[in-house]
């Protein structure tokens, strides 16, 4: 059964760069039928995409947060992660990863638990 | 503002049919690009309810149903339960956005 795990600080200072790693169990990142994304949800709102990789380390970015976004992805690991630099309050949410049927399809058949990231001085 | 449009709620009484709109434009669902509709419960994570449009995921049970014509979708839940009570999310890509996009979120309270 395939499963994903967010891991991260929780807490992160504002202007700092907040990461977090997606470790997949079940599966293997390297396979090339899935892609595997990031998307997050504030507190009380809805869901936004990030931006999601594919085990070549090709990248795709929400347009909205590329200059600040980097998603990697590590074989080796079987895990993917994620970077946002210059965190303000407005990133804090809860952080999802999952997995994408298709090529940024968007068809996200499994999910983590959600990794809540609160940014605050 | 999402520019996949939904109802902030929508309610219905169990037993009834309720359906949950999605509206888009020509960049996105009237570009041609699939839709697909995800559950969440709160304090959990999203789930996958219908792809493609009209697929159904293994486990999803026939009661929910997905169509799109045009620039919007529709989800409908027939035969509404208690446990229907959750939010609905749609998404597509957005080729103007160049991003995946998601709705606003209807909630679904079961009377």
């Amino acid at each position: 059964q395939l499963q994903l795990q967010e891991s991260g600080p929780g807490l992160v200072k504002p202007s700092e760069t907040l990461s977090l790693t997606c470790t997949v169990s079940g599966d293997s990142v390297s396979s090339r039928y899935y892609y595997w994304g990031w998307i997050r949800q504030p507190p009380g709102k809805g869901l936004e995409w990030i931006g999601s990789i594919f085990y070549t380390g090709t990248a795709y970015y929400n347009p909205s947060l590329k200059s600040r976004v980097t998603i990697s992805v590590d074989t080796s690991k079987n895990h993917f992660s994620l970077k946002l630099s210059s965190v303000t309050a407005a990133d804090t949410a809860v952080y999802y990863c999952a997995r994408d049927l298709g090529a940024v399809a968007g068809i996200y058949d499994y999910w983590g638990q959600g990794s809540l990231l609160t940014v605050s001085s | 503002q999402s520019v996949l449009t939904q109802p902030p709620s929508v309610s219905g009484a169990p037993g009834q049919r309720v359906t949950i709109s999605c509206a888009g434009s020509s960049s996105n669902l009237g570009a041609g690009y699939d839709v697909h509709w995800f559950q969440q419960f709160p304090g959990t994570a999203p789930k996958l309810l219908i792809s493609g449009n009209i697929n159904r995921p293994s486990g999803v049970p026939d009661r929910f149903s997905g169509s799109k014509s045009g620039t919007s979708a529709s989800l409908a839940i027939t035969g509404l339960q208690a446990e229907d009570e959750a939010d609905y999310y749609c998404q597509s890509y957005d080729t103007s956005l160049s991003a995946l996009v998601f709705g606003g979120g209807t909630k679904l309270t079961v009377l």
